[in-house]
């Protein structure tokens, strides 16, 4: 059984620029969550897709996307990049119904200059 | 609005004996509750949880109490090993099951051999 996997595992990007992350769920996993840790806080939720259809949104701008692929693979898209962006981001996949919480990626670490 | 409160930043305990890490919450349609740990460069790893309906939770060393009334929960480690250093965050949900999390700060835990 494999886990939730991240790519890439590092980004440094310029202000303003746009960038694309994606996160493979744990296979039997239907749902994807999204959340940024910034440098000293716990994760924030950012927003989740159930079977490919957005189920919950954080409160993050427009700018902060995302989608759910058949397979239940996702991708966190993030436009107009700002240097407060700048922090770990998180997929953790699941499946609907279980109690035990997620499964979490290691994390996509994005620095904005 | 710090929904979940962890206020100790940090706690050092010596290897063998008890650990409690503390976590408060302000919201009380809050029902569903969780611990993660989490190591440097790797994703959180579910730990233990508990629901409201219920004021303790026990997993081999791990064991987690709730009290509804002080809106408080803690995270009791015995006995506590080296390998349980890491940082440990406290979330909660409005709904059992797969819904977005709420997470505190984090706990930065060391334990000394």
């Amino acid at each position: 059984e494999t886990g939730v996997t991240q790519s890439p595992t590092h980004l440094i990007k310029t202000r303003g620029q746009q960038v694309t992350l994606r996160c493979s769920s744990q296979s039997g996993h239907n749902t994807v969550s999204w959340y940024q840790q910034a440098l000293g806080q716990g994760p924030q939720f950012i927003f989740q897709y159930y079977r490919e259809e957005k189920n919950g949104r954080g409160n993050f701008p427009p700018r902060f996307s995302g989608l759910q692929f058949p397979n239940y693979s996702s991708e966190l898209n993030v436009n107009a990049l700002e240097l407060d962006d700048s922090a770990l981001y998180l997929c953790a996949s699941s499946y609907s119904g279980q109690n035990y919480g997620y499964t979490f990626g290691s994390g996509t670490r994005l620095t904005v200059v | 609005d710090q929904q979940v409160k962890q206020n100790s930043p940090s706690l050092s305990v010596q290897e063998g004996r008890i650990s409690i890490l503390n976590c408060d919450y302000t919201n009380s349609m809050f029902d569903y509750f969780l611990w993660y740990k989490k190591y440097p460069a790797e994703g959180p790893t579910f730990l233990i949880s508990i629901s409201s309906i219920k004021d303790k939770n026990e997993d081999g060393r791990f064991t987690v109490f709730l009290n509804k009334s002080a809106k408080h929960l803690s995270l009791h480690i015995v006995p506590s090993q080296p390998g349980d250093s890491a940082v440990y965050f406290c979330a909660a949900s409005g709904a059992s099951g797969t819904y977005k999390y709420i997470f505190g700060t984090g706990t930065r835990l060391k334990v000394l051999a």
